[in-house]
């Protein structure tokens, strides 16, 4: 398995900052993928991050709003633009382990909270 | 549109009882589910399940997945409060494409 942590583990922010998360994995993998969780709610893909190249979104995220970055084989960032009360949330990363059991892994969270 | 959609959303059991909880699932390219359980931030990996009929099993927690019907079930029997938490099934439904189904909180009362 793959030991993942994340950086902060929770964070208050005003509304209209910004704010990074950062996620580092114990060992190199090939891709990285950014959820959110809203109250209440199940996980939502925000993108996925493939080092070297852009992110790709799912429908309803933009890079504006949720740039990434993936400089190396085991860490990513994401950031959290402009914020609005509504970007509150916990946000995870993971990964696709691949080994005998491709699953992926989830890091501890940021839980985020904007005022 | 692709979906996985759990029930019940929520459940309150007495501890020694025995659960089981519901996934069904709609996509258009499955390639396995997954089951998590959630109990503050991060989900951990429960089972994964590719075939048919085989049952994967962990302690008191076993789950099955029948591709024709298009659903998967987790059990846990001899419920303990420690079971208290969200469970998640989620498909991958093409390379690097997980969707997540809205969860079932489990509560197990002592």
């Amino acid at each position: 398995s793959a030991v993942i942590s994340q950086k902060p583990s929770r964070d208050i922010c005003q509304r209209g900052t910004s704010l990074t998360i950062q996620c580092q994995v114990d060992s190199q993998v090939t891709m990285m993928f950014w959820y959110r969780q809203q109250p209440g709610q199940s996980l939502t893909l925000i993108a996925t991050a493939n080092q070297g190249s852009e992110a790709t979104y799912e429908s309803g995220f933009v890079i504006d709003k949720f740039p990434i970055s993936r400089p190396n084989l085991t860490f990513s960032t994401l950031t959290v633009s402009n914020m609005s009360p509504e970007d509150s949330s916990i946000y995870l990363c993971s990964v696709e382990a691949q080994g005998v059991q491709e699953t992926q892994y989830f890091g501890p969270g940021t839980r985020l909270l904007v005022l | 549109e692709d979906k996985v959609v759990q029930s019940p959303l929520s459940l309150v059991v007495h501890e020694g009882d025995t659960v089981t909880l519901n996934c069904s699932y709609e996509v258009t390219n499955f390639r396995s589910l997954l089951w998590y359980k959630q109990e503050k931030k991060a989900p951990t990996f429960l089972f994964m399940l590719t075939s048919s009929g085989i049952e994967k099993k962990s302690g008191r927690l076993s789950s099955i997945l029948d591709k024709k019907e298009l659903f998967s079930i987790l059990n846990i029997t001899a419920t303990q409060t420690g079971d208290s938490a969200v469970y998640l099934c989620a498909v991958e439904a093409g390379t690097y494409k997980y969707i997540f189904g809205t969860g079932t909180r489990l509560k197990v009362l002592a």
